[in-house]
C-alpha cells in the first residue's frame, strides 16, 4: 500500500508570504505528526493530531503556524507571513493508534525555501 | 519535561570500524524506539526495544535496552558506506501518546 505522502516536495516563497503544506498519512493510521527539520539538525515536534481528539499544538513555535486535520485524514499545515528562519524541511508522519508503542511512518517531507 | 539525549552528535569512522550511540532518557521509558535518516532522506524505522535488559539484532546492528530502562545503546560492527546517516532514538513523551525524539547521531563512514 501507499506510504505517507507529501505535498509539495519543495516550495521556494518570498518572505511574507503564506504557505500551505499538505500530508497524506497511511490509511487507517489515526495519529498524525508534524515535525521541522533544519538542515543537519534534530526533529523539532509541532503538532500532534489523534482522531478526532483536540490537537496537541505544543510545539507550534509561533502564531504564524497552524494545522488542521479534515475527516481525520488529510491534514494541511500553514505558515502565514513566512520568515527566512521558517526555512527547513517539514516531515509529516503518522502512526496506528495512539504513538507510544507505534512505529511512526514518515513521508519525504516538504523542503520550504523562504527567500 | 522529559528528555532524551543522544551522544555522540557526530562520527566519522573509517570503513570496517565499529560505531555505537547512546541514548540517554531523564525518565524510565515504556519503549524505545530507533530510527535511521540516510541523507537526503526521511525518518524509517528500524526497531522498538522493551523490555529491561533487551537485546535485539538486525544482521550487523545490535540494539540495547538498558535494565533500568532509561537508556539504549545501537551498535553496528564493521561498518559499511551504506550505514551512513542519521541514527534517531525515541522514546514516549510524559503522556505516554507520543514519541520524544533524540537529537540524532550523524554517522559518517570514509571508505
Amino acid at each position: 500500500g501507499a506510504g505517507v505522502s507529501q505535498s509539495p516536495s519543495n516550495k521556494v516563497t518570498e518572505k511574507g508570504k503564506d504557505v500551505e503544506l499538505r500530508c497524506d498519512p497511511i490509511s487507517g493510521h489515526t495519529a498524525l505528526y508534524w515535525y521541522r527539520q533544519s538542515l543537519g539538525q534534530g526533529l523539532e515536534f509541532l503538532i500532534y493530531f489523534q482522531g478526532n481528539s483536540a490537537p496537541d499544538k505544543s510545539g507550534l513555535p509561533s502564531d504564524r503556524f497552524s494545522a488542521e486535520r479534515t475527516g481525520g485524514s488529510v491534514s494541511t499545515l500553514t505558515i502565514q507571513r513566512t520568515q527566512q528562519e521558517d526555512s527547513a524541511v517539514y516531515l509529516c508522519a503518522s502512526s496506528f493508534g495512539q504513538g507510544e508503542y507505534n512505529e511512526q511512518f514518515f513521508g519525504p517531507g516538504t523542503r520550504l525555501t523562504v527567500l | 519535561g522529559q528528555q532524551v539525549m543522544q551522544i555522540p552528535q557526530y562520527q566519522h569512522v573509517q570503513e570496517g570500524e565499529d560505531f555505537t550511540t547512546y541514548c540517554n532518557s531523564s525518565t524510565t521509558l515504556s519503549n524505545i524506539q530507533w530510527y535511521k535518516q540516510r541523507p537526503g532522506g526521511h525518518p524509517v524505522f528500524l526497531i522498538q526495544l522493551v523490555k529491561s535488559g533487551e537485546v535485539k539484532k538486525q544482521k550487523r546492528l545490535t540494539f540495547q535496552f538498558g535494565e533500568a530502562k532509561k537508556n539504549s545503546s545501537l551498535h553496528i560492527t564493521a561498518t559499511q558506506t551504506t550505514d551512513v546517516g542519521t541514527y534517531f532514538c525515541a522514546g514516549p513523551n510524559n503522556a505516554g501518546n507520543m514519541l520524544t525524539f533524540g537529537g540524532g547521531t550523524r554517522l559518517m563512514v570514509k571508505p
